[in-house]
């Protein structure tokens, strides 16, 4: 069964940092492109970041540019998401998710988590 | 960076309805246009992509339609179960973006 499990999300205060993990089981990430989006409280979804199958390639929204980073590790089978530099508006359920039937640019996402809280307060 | 707007912002229905929503990129998508489900306390789900290609496993009471810049998801005939918030995705190019959504409710 295929499944992604995000983790690391909590409480931080303004300025501080947090690592978001995305476990993954049932399918090799360094097969496949993937993504963050984020969803803050009430609102609607909003995408992040991906990272190429390789590594090579990495892409970050205009909101996080500079403050996020984005990675994955082999050996763990697992997406990272490093953010530092928080603010109020990052507060939101963060989900990874896979990607699917690219155009040739971008792609749709087939498979998500259940997503990871962060709350950016002090 | 391309902007997506989906109208309404809700849609009330009751079962049995044909119901359709819109979604208007601020540029030119081409074909490529995606539609969401997504439930209170879930992760989206993905119903349609390249416009009106239905992801495995969707009911065929779900189409879209559309082209460049204005995109249709039509539910020929509203189930309980497709009550629930809808969002259409471009990816014709990074970054990727959503419309706001439309939330489908019981009439």
């Amino acid at each position: 069964q295929v499944q992604l499990v995000e983790s690391g999300g909590g409480v931080v205060q303004p300025g501080g940092s947090l690592r978001l993990s995305c476990g993954a089981s049932g399918l090799i990430l360094r097969e496949h492109v993937m993504h963050w989006v984020r969803q803050a409280p009430g609102k609607g979804l909003e995408w992040v970041s991906a990272i190429s199958h390789d590594d090579v390639n990495k892409y970050f929204s205009d909101s996080v540019k500079g403050r996020f980073a984005i990675s994955k590790d082999p050996s763990q089978n697992t997406l990272y998401l490093e953010m530092t530099d928080l603010r109020s508006d990052d507060t939101a359920l963060y989900f990874c998710a896979r990607e699917v039937y690219s155009s040739g640019r971008c792609a749709v996402f087939d498979i998500w988590g259940q997503g990871t809280r962060v709350t950016v307060s002090s | 960076d391309i902007q997506m707007t989906q109208s309404p912002s809700t849609l009330s229905a009751s079962v049995g309805d044909r119901v359709t929503f819109t979604c208007r990129a601020s540029q030119t998508v081409d074909i490529w246009l995606a539609w969401y489900q997504q439930k209170p306390g879930k992760a989206p789900k993905l119903l349609v992509y390249k416009t009106s290609t239905l992801e495995t496993g969707v009911p065929s009471r779900f189409s879209g339609s559309g082209s460049g810049t204005e995109f249709t998801l039509t539910i020929s005939s509203l189930q309980p179960d497709d009550f629930a918030t809808y969002y259409c995705q471009h990816y014709d190019k990074y970054p990727p973006a959503f419309g706001q959504g439309t939330k489908v409710e019981i009439k």
